[in-house]
């Protein structure tokens, strides 16, 4: 299976910070990979999907790069409604994994 | 507007069965594939199947296989997850969500607690 790893696991910024979070596959992925956002007692949010592609309705303060194995996941300057936990998704080889989450707290 | 909703979690002896359904409305869902999504307790997101438009194709999770089946009616916009055999480790909330590759549309999910 491919191993899909975030850091940080815990990330604490202030509103307005610009925010980075990586996600790196244990084997090359291409660009199959897209982006969450989780908030508690809530379903996943897609935000982003072919590691740069903004999903519909999306704020364009969220970004995505990279190809192959590394991958970021970058909010241009924090807002109050982006305090969550954010997971990246391989979906390039069966079965599709998820990165552990990179909870986003207020320093 | 697009809807998912899941049903049919509860409480499960370890070795026990559960069907758990989703009914889908506002979308054309012979147009997706359509996929399972569980997320135990204060732990990530895990994949767990998916099913192509016509139900001609599906794939699985090591740990479920042989185990759980995923099913669709195309005439009642319904998805369905058989799970047998049911273990501790498949405690969770299962979530039904549109596509089979990335996800744009959840469903709130449907607790399945697998416990004597």
């Amino acid at each position: 299976d491919i191993q899909m790893t975030q850091s940080p696991s815990t990330l604490s910024a202030s509103l307005g910070d610009r925010v980075t979070i990586t996600c790196r596959a244990s084997q090359s992925i291409s660009t199959w990979l897209a982006w969450y956002q989780q908030k508690p007692g809530k379903a996943p949010k897609l935000l982003i999907y072919k590691a740069s592609t903004l999903e519909s309705g999306v704020p364009s303060r969220f970004s995505g790069s990279g190809s192959g194995t590394e991958f970021t996941l970058t909010i241009s300057s924090l807002q109050p409604d982006d305090f969550a936990t954010y997971y990246c998704q391989q979906y390039n080889t069966y079965p599709w994994t998820f990165g552990q989450g990179t909870r986003v707290e207020i320093k | 507007e697009a809807q998912l909703v899941e049903s049919g979690g509860g409480l499960v002896q370890p070795g026990g069965s559960l069907r758990l359904s989703c009914a889908a409305s506002g979308l054309t869902f012979t147009s997706y594939w359509m996929s399972w999504v569980r997320q135990a307790p204060g732990k990530g997101l895990e994949w767990v199947a998916n099913i192509k438009q016509d139900g001609s194709e599906k794939h699985y999770v090591d740990s479920v296989k042989g185990r759980f089946t995923v099913s669709r009616d195309n005439a009642k916009n319904s998805l369905y997850l058989q799970m047998n055999s049911l273990r501790d480790e498949d405690t969770a909330v299962y979530h039904c969500a549109r596509g089979g590759f990335y996800y744009g549309l959840w469903g709130q999910g449907t607790t399945v607690t697998v416990s004597s």
